[in-house]
């Protein structure tokens, strides 16, 4: 149980364009979805929190207007990058808490692959 | 963001050696969560700590959560191929509705069979 599934797994996108990236709870009912930034032999940066059926809460020094996140379900949030440029190229993860469980039960998606040429 | 102090930074054993990493933070919190992150994955998570001075095991994991709730330390005993991965730490301070995790830098572990 607890699955987390990100599609696509991977996508390549010219610059100036957006691309949509999927975060699902498979099996269980998410209240909050987390999305995450990795980028080569980095840590994973936590880039928004997103609690279904309200707005999402960026960290500092992520563009709200660039990383468009939508939870408009308990088991889908997205990540839209607008306008993408080389430098949002990155790994793209998620988590999802688990309604039923303790703060600390987050699963995490597998994670998505962004190249902007 | 803020992030956890973790080391060492990569480690190369060979096969049937134990391995130890820690991390140690200038904040409390309520939790220590060790994950594994394969190339190319998410990070699944290994252990779970709740308590100050809690020690858990999971196989050949083990993991401490320190009496000051700032530090936590991961051993990994007989080591073998598939242990491969970066290990990371993460610390979650819950207040209010925050769940947010914060993470260590990560320990490249490499096993030579």
């Amino acid at each position: 149980g607890a699955v987390v599934s990100q599609h696509p797994s991977w996508v390549i996108c010219k610059s100036g364009t957006s691309v949509k990236i999927e975060c699902r709870s498979l099996d269980f009912q998410a209240t909050t979805m987390f999305w995450y930034r990795q980028f080569p032999k980095q840590s994973l940066m936590l880039m928004a929190t997103s609690n279904e059926g309200s707005k999402a809460t960026y960290e500092q020094g992520v563009e709200k207007d660039k990383f468009l996140i939508n939870h408009a379900s308990l088991t889908l949030s997205t990540l839209t990058v607008t306008s993408a440029h080389p430098e949002d190229s990155s790994f793209y993860i998620c988590s999802a808490r688990d309604r039923r469980g303790g703060p600390y039960e987050q699963y995490f998606g597998p994670g998505t692959r962004l190249t902007v040429t | 963001g803020q992030q956890l102090n973790q080391s060492p930074q990569s480690m190369f054993i060979q096969e049937g050696e134990d391995v130890s990493m820690n991390c140690t933070s200038s904040s409390i919190f309520n939790t220590w969560l060790w994950y594994k992150q394969d190339p190319g994955e998410g990070p699944v998570l290994l252990i779970a700590l709740y308590k100050a001075g809690e020690l858990t095991s999971n196989g050949r994991l083990t993991a401490q959560f320190g009496i000051t709730r700032k530090d936590s330390f991961l051993n990994i005993s007989a080591s073998i191929p598939s242990d491969v991965g970066i290990y990371f730490c993460a610390g979650q301070y819950v207040g209010g509705s925050n769940y947010k995790l914060t993470f260590g830098k990560g320990t490249l572990l490499t096993v030579n069979p």
